[in-house]
């Protein structure tokens, strides 16, 4: 009964270092989204997917890249971190069917040095 | 542009009493759906209720339920019977109930969010 899960759940990086944080669903859900949360922010949307193949950007895509290669995962990526990306980060995944709610991850915590 | 506001940075309630947590939102469009999640310090997020923008009756969820009040674009929670559990942080958001072909209205608009602390 795992549902939405991300990896790793901690990282610290330093400015200019690269990585990808790795999402994972199980329901078969066509969306995924990643989100971030800021404090005193709320949860915003930085890229999302409607399907295996598609990606497009949300409200704050500036510094991340995503891929969608197969249904069940979707990757985000840093190229080059920045502190302004220390934040908390969430997946997120629903059907494509607008009353269904989404699951989200437990989130991952990332620090930018 | 959506937009969701929660006015109340944090709450604080008895246990055993009741407290209703604000939401406020714009939007232009009729058809639409609402959303409570909550975040406990696990980081978690959790679907607490929703609410269908067509329907009139609002919605329950055992000790939680909403006032919609679609005219004022408000809609809030009331908790009952607070419980030492329930404290977290509680979010509003809002989604689109309009397809369109690039699937941008499936996002959710989250509010700020309102830290509800309950006493003993």
């Amino acid at each position: 009964n795992a549902g939405v899960t991300q990896t790793p759940k901690f990282r610290v990086l330093k400015t200019g270092q690269s990585m990808t944080l790795l999402c994972a669903q199980d329901m078969n859900h066509e969306y995924m989204y990643w989100y971030r949360q800021d404090p005193g922010m709320g949860l915003r949307l930085i890229h999302y997917s409607v399907g295996e193949g598609t990606t497009a950007k949300g409200e704050v895509p500036d510094g991340y890249n995503v891929s969608r290669l197969k249904k069940q995962n979707f990757l985000l990526g840093l190229e080059s971190a920045a502190p302004s990306q220390t934040s908390v980060y969430f997946c997120a995944s629903s059907l494509n069917t607008y009353n269904q709610p989404q699951h989200f991850g437990d989130g991952t915590r990332l620090s930018i040095l | 542009a959506q937009t969701v506001t929660q006015s109340q940075p944090e709450m604080s309630v008895q246990e055993a009493e009741t407290v209703t947590l604000s939401c406020t939102y714009d939007t232009s469009e009729s058809d639409y759906y609402l959303f409570w999640y909550k975040q406990p310090p696990s980081r978690q997020m959790i679907l607490v209720i929703r609410q269908e923008a067509y329907k009139q009756q609002n919605a329950t969820e055992n000790r939680f339920s909403v006032n919609f009040q679609k005219a004022a674009k408000s809609f809030s929670l009331k908790i009952s019977d607070s419980q030492l559990g329930d404290a977290a942080m509680y979010f509003c958001a809002y989604r689109s109930a309009r397809l369109n072909s690039g699937g941008s209205n499936y996002k959710l608009t989250f509010g700020k969010g309102t830290l509800l602390t309950v006493n003993p």
